[in-house]
């Protein structure tokens, strides 16, 4: 079974740093996609960015990127020049590329961005 | 266009109630996906569909739990006997195919309290 964990339960920026939320995933599988959704107050979900594991280059979006180790099984979110707006819970999700394509999710990471 | 809605938004029921819990998936996606999601969690798997066939309901917590989706398109989770450990947001997403390199669009969900 897939497992996906996210060890920082709260972290916190000063707004215009970088920061980076750490997840890590198990899985036997060699074709997987994985992403980090963002929930903010209003409890939506939005996809801020996705990584398929079959490419070795990063996927970045605008200020967002992700560090995809695939022998660590290690998928961390970047977010530079942090702004209020990204104030929100993070989660980590992964989903295989057969079968049941569910999302199996890690239990997020709250982020606080500070004036 | 319009995303993928549920309603109601917000449920209140007493304890013993059924509820019933609609997703209108995004128009022509063939894909719907059912998650439940606790406070301070991550939305965990309840069931999924492709077109009316319901293809894994291993999600599913007990038999008081049931979906359906007769035609393909809007999906109803019916819980029976509902109890208070059943409170969450639950959350439905839809994709366009049935292959794993398809999105899952979120609706807002559905936040159920039974009292």
């Amino acid at each position: 079974a897939q497992t996906v964990t996210q060890s920082q339960p709260e972290m916190s920026v000063q707004e215009a740093e970088t920061v980076t939320l750490s997840c890590t995933y198990d899985t036997s599988e060699s074709n997987y996609y994985l992403f980090w959704y963002k929930q903010p107050p209003s409890r939506q979900m939005i996809l801020v960015i996705r990584q398929e594991a079959y490419k070795q280059q990063n996927a970045t979006e605008n200020r967002f990127s992700v560090n995809f180790q695939k022998a660590a099984k290690s998928f961390s979110l970047k977010i530079s020049d942090s702004q209020l707006g990204d104030t929100a819970m993070y989660f980590c999700a992964f989903r295989r590329d057969s079968g049941t394509y569910k999302y199996i999710f890690g239990t997020g990471t709250r982020l606080k961005v500070l004036a | 266009g319009a995303g993928v809605s549920q309603s109601p938004r917000y449920k209140v029921t007493k304890r013993g109630q059924d509820v019933a819990l609609r997703c209108d998936p995004i128009s022509g996606h063939v894909s719907l996906y059912w998650y439940r999601q606790a406070l301070g969690q991550g939305p965990e798997f309840l069931t999924y569909f492709n077109y009316e066939a319901q293809q894994d309901k291993s999600g599913l917590p007990n038999d008081r739990f049931s979906a359906e989706r007769p035609e393909g398109s809007i999906s109803t989770l019916t819980i029976q006997r509902t109890e208070q450990r059943d409170s969450a947001m639950y959350r439905c997403a839809s994709s366009l195919g049935v292959a794993g390199s398809y999105e899952q669009y979120f609706g807002p969900g559905t936040r159920l309290t039974v009292t």
